[in-house]
């Protein structure tokens, strides 16, 4: 399976700071269709998932452009600028090339 | 409007099946990959398998052995099976829609396994 491993497990932030979040895989996300299928989650306490950004940098709807994703083969990054209270919580990787898809074990982004 | 929403037993003894209904409105099975995706204490989030929209499933070789799933289109609803439950089994499980990358997750159902 493809491991993900995410850094760091807890990321204190003030408020209209800014976050970076690492996600790194085992082995290369890229598909043999060319497209990269690694997405960015943020959790929020007893809430579902909800999807931030797919195939590395694309945001989903209504995600506000302070969120980006960046990054290629095993290396990705999500960044977050000008925090704001609403973007507290828990965010997750998930790889989508592979079986069995695989999350990375999550960041806890919590206020300074 | 997309809405998903699981159903399920609360608690579960040991070494029996594990059932869960997801409920969706807005959109048609026959459209879309629906997921199951679990996030328990000890292992987190968790890719459980999908059935695609044109019926066939995929499953994680995690789950393999005593996962299913299933679908009735008529009552635009999803079943996810699981026997054999253990104590690790206990957390949170929801259904998700999407092919490779799941957009729309419902609430999720609390699930423990417990005798």
């Amino acid at each position: 399976d493809v491991v993900m491993t995410q850094t760091p497990v807890s990321l204190p932030v003030s408020l209209g700071g800014q976050a970076s979040i690492s996600c790194r895989s085992s082995q290369s996300l890229v598909h043999s269709n060319g497209n990269t299928y690694l997405h960015w989650y943020l959790q929020k306490p007893g809430q579902s998932p909800q999807l931030l950004i797919y195939r590395v940098s694309n945001r989903f709807s209504g995600v506000p452009d302070r969120f980006s994703g960046s990054g290629s083969g095993t290396d990705f990054t999500l960044k977050i600028s000008r925090v704001e209270p609403e973007d507290l919580g828990d965010y997750y990787c998930l790889q989508s090339t592979h079986f069995p898809y695989t999350f990375g074990a999550g960041t806890k982004l919590e206020l300074k | 409007q997309v809405q998903l929403k699981e159903t399920g037993p609360g608690l579960v003894q040991p070494t029996q099946t594990l059932s869960i209904t997801c409920t969706v409105s807005g959109f048609s099975l026959t459209s879309y990959y629906m997921q199951w995706v679990r996030q328990t204490p000890g292992k987190g989030l968790e890719w459980m398998g999908f059935i695609r929209s044109g019926g066939s499933t995929e499953y994680n070789s995690e789950f393999k052995s005593r996962l299913s799933i299933s679908r009735d289109t008529s009552k635009n609803q999803v079943f996810l099976k699981m026997n054999s439950l253990k104590t690790e089994d206990t957390g949170v499980y929801y259904c998700a829609r999407g092919l490779a990358v799941m957009g729309d997750w419902g609430q999720g159902v609390m699930v423990t396994v417990s005798s």
